[in-house]
C-alpha cells in the first residue's frame, strides 16, 4: 500500500525566512505533484515532477524530486505573507489510475 | 484556469434529504474523481472513473454513489443525507495518457446537514 507522509504537518515561519517542507512516499511512481490550498478554497495545481532530478521554480516556490531517495522537497524562500496555505503533495500510481495523497503541510507565515 | 464546475457551491440540508452534486467539466478529460475533505484536513478518496460507463469505489468508504453516462458529467448522490456527511466534497479531473496526468479541481460544494 502506498503511503506518503509529509513533514511537518504543520509550519509557522516569520517573513523573509527559508524553510522546506519534505514529501516522503513508500514505493515506485511516476509522477509527484504539489498543490496548494487557501483556506475554504480548492486544491490548485503548483508543479508537476516527472523524473528523477526533477527541479522546477516559481517565484519563491522551488520543488524537487529524487526518485531514488522517494523524496520530494519544496522549499520557501524568502517566505511572505501570501505563502500562507495549504501545500498538499501527491504521488501518482500509474497501474492504479489513481493520486495518493498526503495530509498536508498547514504553514501560516507571520508578517 | 481549469474547466471544472460544481454546483452547489454550498448546501445546508435536512437529514434524510436525498441529494445530488454535479460536476461538470469542459476539458474532455476522461478521468474524474470526487473526494471528501473535512475543513483542514486530508483529502479521501471517494470515487472515481476512468472515463464513460466506469465507476470504481476509491480508499473512503461512502454511502455515495456516481454514474458517468457522459464524459464531460459526474454527479454524486447521497440516498439519504446525515450529520456526518457533512463536508466539502471536491471534483477532480485529469486528461489522458498511460500515467495520471496533473488533477484539476473544481470549487468545491460544502454540504452541511442538519
Amino acid at each position: 500500500e502506498l503511503k506518503v507522509e509529509q513533514n511537518p504537518l504543520f509550519l509557522s515561519m516569520q517573513e523573509g525566512k527559508n524553510y522546506t517542507i519534505y514529501c516522503n512516499y513508500s514505493t515506485t511512481s511516476d509522477r509527484l505533484y504539489w498543490y496548494r490550498q487557501d483556506p475554504g478554497k480548492s486544491l490548485e495545481s503548483l508543479f508537476v515532477l516527472l523524473s528523477n532530478g526533477a527541479v522546477k521554480q516559481e517565484g519563491r516556490l522551488m520543488a524537487s524530486l529524487d526518485t531514488k531517495a522517494r523524496l520530494s522537497t519544496l522549499h520557501i524562500t524568502a517566505a511572505v505573507h501570501d505563502l500562507s496555505a495549504t501545500y498538499f503533495c501527491a504521488v501518482d500510481i500509474a497501474r492504479d489510475d489513481k493520486i495518493i495523497f498526503g495530509k498536508g503541510t498547514r504553514l501560516h507565515i507571520l508578517p | 484556469e481549469a474547466d471544472i464546475y460544481q454546483t452547489p457551491r454550498y448546501l445546508v440540508i435536512g437529514t434524510g434529504k436525498k441529494i445530488t452534486l454535479e460536476c461538470s467539466q469542459t476539458m474532455g478529460h476522461d478521468k474524474m474523481y470526487w473526494y471528501q475533505q473535512d475543513p483542514g484536513m486530508e483529502l479521501h478518496l471517494i470515487h472515481y472513473s476512468y472515463g464513460v460507463n466506469s465507476t470504481e469505489k476509491g480508499d473512503l468508504s461512502s454511502e455515495s454513489t456516481v454514474s458517468r453516462i457522459r464524459t464531460e458529467h459526474f454527479p454524486l448522490t447521497l440516498e439519504s443525507a446525515r450529520p456526518s456527511h457533512t463536508s466539502q466534497y471536491l471534483c477532480a479531473s485529469s486528461g489522458p495518457g498511460q500515467s495520471t496526468d496533473t488533477q484539476y479541481f473544481g470549487p468545491g460544494t460544502r454540504l452541511t446537514v442538519l
